[in-house]
Order: structure tokens, then C-alpha cells, then sequence
């Protein structure tokens, strides 16, 4: 069964600080991995996708992610963090060959000033 | 271009009764997708229609049902509410219907007394 992990719940930075969003998955055959961020009262917003091209993906708002199959992993970095960065973080698979996206539980992202 | 649009914003309804709730794809895109968010956890996948045919559903009970219109807006009808149902409710709209990004709208938030 296809499945996704984020590793923690919480996540607290210092602003100006390196962001890391870990993400496991479990799929059978290579999937298309997402990750998108939801702020508070706002509809979910599409980061960055990873679709086999690149093991690197860049995003928007300067998050990136790199998919390392060895490790069935795909965590989200940010070299640092600002205040606006603030949110719930979810990794999605939506393994190849389907048609639903299968979320994780979310990691809430606090940014300290 | 407008983004998916869902109505209505906010919602309450009391157990036992029936709620439908709309959702408009962007243009262009063919496929509409149905998720509830419980407070607290990630979306969970309740239905994809493409081409106004279903193609997938999650693990719901049957008072949960669908439909897409030719013009590729969707509702999602739920009957005999229970105070579990009470969540945010996503749409998502995508050209195609497999691993193909899907954009999100603001969800419904339904509240069940």
C-alpha cells in the first residue's frame, strides 16, 4: 500500500535560519511526489513536484526538494527561513499509474523572530 | 484566469440532514477531485471525476456521492450528516486525471450540530 510520512508534527526555526521538512514514502513503482503548504484560512498551494526529471526540484519562494529513491525520501529544504514561511507543510505521492493524491499528516512550521 | 472556486464559504447543518457543496475547475481543466480535511490531520481522498465519468473513490460510506456536469463543475452531496462529517471539504481541479498537479480551491468548512 502506497503511504506517506512526515517525520515530525512541529517544526520551530529562528528566522534567517535553514528550514528541513522530512517526508518518507512508500510506493511500488517510481510516483510523483508533491509538496504543498497551507497558511491559516487559505486554500493548499502547490510548492514543488517532482516528476522523475531532476532528483533536484526548486520551488517557489525559494523551497527545494531532492528525491532520493535509495532512501524512498523526498525532504524540503529552505536555506532561511523567513517569518511569511509560517504554516502547515504536506508531502503528497500520488503513486504512477493512479489517480489520488495520498497526503501526510502535515508539519506545522513555526518561524521565531 | 480565476483559480477553482467552491460555495459556499462556511456551512452548518444539523445530523440527519443532506448538504451539497459546489465546486468550479479552472478553465480548462477536465478533472475535479474531492477531499475532506478533519481538523488537524492531512486531506483524505474521497472522489475523482474526469470527463464527468468517476474514476476513483476513497474510503467512504455510500451517503457520500458525486457527481461532474458538462461543463466540468462537480458536486459532492452527503446524506444523513453525522457530527464526524464536520471538516473542511477541498476541491481540486487538474487537466488530466493521473499524476497530474491538482490546484486547489478554498474548501467548504462544514459544521455538523
Amino acid at each position: 500500500a502506497q503511504s506517506v510520512t512526515q517525520l515530525d508534527s512541529h517544526v520551530s526555526v529562528s528566522e534567517g535560519t535553514p528550514v528541513l521538512l522530512r517526508c518518507n514514502y512508500s510506493s511500488s513503482y517510481s510516483p510523483s511526489l508533491f509538496w504543498y503548504v497551507q497558511h491559516p484560512n487559505k486554500g493548499l498551494q502547490l510548492l514543488l513536484k517532482y516528476t522523475s526529471a531532476a532528483t533536484l526540484v526548486k520551488g517557489i519562494n525559494g523551497f527545494e526538494a531532492e528525491f532520493k529513491k535509495s532512501e524512498t525520501s523526498f525532504h524540503l529544504t529552505k536555506p532561511s527561513a523567513h517569518m511569511s514561511d509560517a504554516a502547515e507543510y504536506f508531502c503528497v505521492v500520488s503513486p504512477s499509474g493512479t489517480y489520488k493524491y495520498i497526503f501526510g499528516t502535515g508539519t506545522r512550521l513555526k518561524v521565531l523572530a | 484566469d480565476a483559480g477553482v472556486t467552491q460555495s459556499p464559504t462556511h456551512l452548518i447543518k444539523t445530523r440527519g440532514q443532506h448538504v451539497t457543496l459546489r465546486c468550479s475547475p479552472i478553465s480548462g481543466h477536465k478533472s475535479v477531485s474531492w477531499y475532506q480535511q478533519v481538523l488537524g490531520q492531512g486531506p483524505q481522498f474521497i472522489f475523482q471525476y474526469y470527463e464527468k465519468e468517476e474514476r476513483g473513490r476513497g474510503n467512504f460510506p455510500d451517503r457520500f456521492s458525486a457527481r461532474q456536469f458538462p461543463n466540468y463543475s462537480s458536486e459532492l452531496n452527503v446524506n444523513a450528516l453525522l457530527l464526524g462529517d464536520s471538516a473542511l471539504y477541498l476541491c481540486a481541479s487538474s487537466q488530466g486525471p493521473e499524476a497530474d498537479t491538482q490546484y486547489f480551491g478554498p474548501g467548504t468548512r462544514l459544521t455538523v450540530l
